[in-house]
């Protein structure tokens, strides 16, 4: 099984500030890696899949990078609207989603 | 536009299976995409238990597959999900979601999600 890790596992920011979250992979999974974005009471937003590719009508302040087995996703500047849980999945064997990461507000 | 709606008992006895099912609107059940279950317990992260093909092929989440029985049914543009002997570990908000057109028809990431249904085991 592939397991997921990401760090931090929350992270105070401020509006306006550059965000980074990293995803580690525990085995090579190429770039077949997705993120989400989830509100509270809200199902999951796929924001960024194959490591890098916007969704469609994702805000370009949102970038995902990486391959094999680190990735980041990066808010350029974060808005208010990003306050959220963020996760990444990888989808190389079967499905594996990360612990998650809970953006706040500082 | 595509929809996804889940539907089953919200309340579930310890032991008893759990019926869900997932209704597309707006879109073919039978077109290149698979179609997935993913759980999120309260408070907790999300956890996938399996996906499918609109021509039966499945696959499940290894930790789960012994109690996890996933069907499509094309002429109702639906697909259900079933898990055996549920304890309160199950007690869940289930969604279902559509998988991203892959090239190779292999499983991409999920685009468009149900609401999500909550469902507590308890007696």
């Amino acid at each position: 099984d592939i397991q997921m890790t990401q760090s931090p596992s929350t992270l105070s920011a401020s509006v306006g500030d550059r965000v980074t979250i990293t995803c580690r992979a525990s085995q090579s999974i190429s770039s077949w890696l997705a993120w989400y974005q989830q509100k509270p009471g809200k199902a999951p937003k796929l924001l960024i899949y194959k490591a890098s590719s916007l969704e469609s009508g994702v805000p370009s302040r949102f970038s995902g990078s990486g391959s094999g087995t680190e990735f980041t996703l990066t808010i350029s500047s974060l808005q208010p609207d990003d306050f959220a849980t963020y996760y990444c999945q990888q989808y190389n064997s079967y499905f594996t989603f990360g612990p998650g990461t809970k953006v706040d507000i500082k | 536009q595509v929809q996804l709606q889940e539907s089953g008992p919200g309340l579930v006895k310890p032991s008893d299976t759990l019926s869900l099912t997932c209704a597309v609107s707006g879109y073919s059940i039978s077109s290149s995409n698979w179609w997935g279950w993913i759980r999120q317990p309260p408070g907790k992260g999300l956890e996938w238990i399996g996906y499918i093909y609109y021509s039966g092929s499945i696959y499940y989440n290894p930790s789960l597959k012994s109690r996890v029985t996933m069907s499509v049914d094309t002429s109702k543009n639906q697909f259900s999900l079933k898990l055996s002997s549920v304890t309160a570990v199950d007690t869940a908000v289930y969604y279902c979601a559509r998988t991203r057109y892959n090239w190779n028809d292999s499983p991409d990431a999920f685009d468009i999600w149900g609401q999500g249904t909550m469902v507590t085991v308890s007696s």
